[in-house]
């Protein structure tokens, strides 16, 4: 089965621009959520998708969207890029349903704003 | 709110040699917890998990045990190898909380020397 796809792998963008971010799931997995890695502030949780639902919401300005299609394939998208935006972006997937909500990563898309 | 807190790094052992990397949690529920590593460029794997108290996780010769009465789940390899030098993450889900995310540690970063 194949794994968590994101795309684009490397993304070089300049401050005030937006950037869009995109994430297939494993084949079956309803749930999608996203993480910024950074050095400074580690791994911290952006939003999860549930059908299509968001769920939950993690403490990042509104620049910080995403969205869930029917397929289960998400998309997030920062607008006005700032300097801090600079990071791994993970996406990861889960069946959904699991009590113990486990989740698959995928290689992740490295954002640098210049 | 939830919290994980693991041993600060980074850790240096020679092959062959026993590793411990300490993990503590604070949650308000039940949570499930989690070991992921993360390989130079690459995204996060699962190493392993426990749902419940008492359980053990184990996968290519890491363990860890869920220990509820010191809110613990250290992670251990009898005998580590160059190709376990990695950065290794504790996390916790809470899935009475419905908040559908995983909290993570800041992260150990393990190098072993041949």
């Amino acid at each position: 089965k194949a794994g968590v796809t994101q795309t684009p792998r490397y993304l070089i963008k300049t401050r005030g621009q937006q950037v869009t971010l995109s994430c297939s799931p494993i084949s079956g997995h309803r749930s999608v959520s996203w993480y910024q890695q950074t050095p400074g502030q580690g791994l911290q949780f952006l939003f999860e998708y549930f059908s299509e639902t968001q769920r939950n919401k993690g403490n990042f300005p509104g620049r910080f969207s995403g969205r869930q299609f029917s397929n289960s394939r998400s998309e997030m998208n920062v607008s006005t890029l700032e300097l801090g935006d600079s990071a791994l972006y993970l996406c990861a997937s889960s069946p959904g349903g699991t009590a113990s909500y486990e989740q698959y990563f995928g290689p992740g898309t490295r954002l640098t704003v210049t | 709110g939830d919290s994980v807190t693991q041993m600060e790094g980074p850790v240096t052992l020679s092959e062959e040699a026993f590793l411990t990397i300490n993990c503590t949690y604070t949650a308000t529920g039940y949570p499930s917890l989690f070991w992921y590593v993360q390989y130079p460029g690459e995204g996060l794997q699962l190493l392993l998990k426990a749902t419940k108290a008492d359980d053990k996780g184990s996968n290519k010769g890491f363990e860890a045990t869920y220990r509820k009465e010191t809110t613990s789940f250290h992670l251990e390899k009898g005998s580590v190898q160059v190709s376990d030098s990695a950065v290794y993450f504790c996390a916790l889900s809470d899935p009475g909380s419905s908040n559908y995310k995983l909290t993570f540690g800041k992260g150990t970063l393990l190098t072993v020397n041949p």
